[in-house]
């Protein structure tokens, strides 16, 4: 069964560092999100991806953060400068519904940053 | 402004006996409610979907209602097993159409006991 897949599991980083967190959608799907849930909270809508454009980010996703869609595989979410506070679990969605109808998850990439 | 509520506390329930999980939301109209099951350390995995004019789903022993006057949902699990213990979510898309971010809620953590 196709699945999202999310590279890499764990990264760690130091405060002020870029760090870039890649997934591969499902190979049909052509609406790609991210979402965050820092330990212990509920999971956070971040940005939604469709058609090479940003369609819809939340007030989380400020200057600092940024996707791209470099190839026709890998979606990724760059955050220029990272913050204590942006240590989370980040997760890779993708959809062949609009709407956010039925999205499905990729496994998470764990971010600590010092 | 829209809220999603879900009792985050657990709910224990013993193997054999049907769960029933709520979820209420506020200030919105939804064309459709989803469900979707999250481990500790894994990505949500999408369950159910319901629309507006459907009063109840089901997937095998998995069962939703959703009552739009109330602003609830109800989800069941029937002849629960332990390996159904996880946290439930319930999401939303507040946004209204296009390729959108969902809400979710804080989850109710089920423990089914042996």
């Amino acid at each position: 069964e196709p699945e999202v897949t999310q590279t890499p599991s764990h990264q760690v980083t130091q405060m002020g560092q870029e760090v870039i967190l890649r997934c591969v959608p499902i190979s049909n799907h052509l609406y790609f999100y991210w979402y965050r849930q820092i330990l212990g909270q509920k999971v956070e809508f971040l940005v939604s991806f469709y058609n090479n454009e940003i369609s819809e980010k939340s007030e989380i996703f400020d200057d600092q953060f940024s996707v791209e869609r470099p190839d026709g595989s890998n979606f990724t979410l760059k955050i220029r400068s990272t913050k204590l506070e942006d240590s989370a679990m980040y997760f890779c969605a993708s959809s062949d519904n609009r709407g956010g109808e039925t999205q499905y998850f990729g496994p998470g990439t764990r971010l600590l940053v010092l | 402004s829209q809220k999603i509520e879900q009792n985050s506390e657990a709910l224990n329930i013993q193997e054999g006996k049907t769960a029933t999980l709520t979820c209420n939301y506020t200030n919105y109209s939804p064309a459709y409610l989803q469900w979707y099951r999250q481990d500790p350390g894994r990505g949500p995995v999408f369950l159910l979907l319901i629309r507006e004019n459907e009063k109840e789903k089901r997937k095998e022993r998995l069962k939703v209602t959703f009552d739009t006057t109330l602003k609830q949902s109800l989800f069941h699990i029937t002849a629960s097993q332990p390996a159904d213990s996880a946290t439930y979510l319930c999401a939303l898309d507040f946004s209204g159409g296009g390729a959108d971010g969902l809400t979710f809620g804080k989850g109710t953590h089920l423990i089914i006991q042996p």
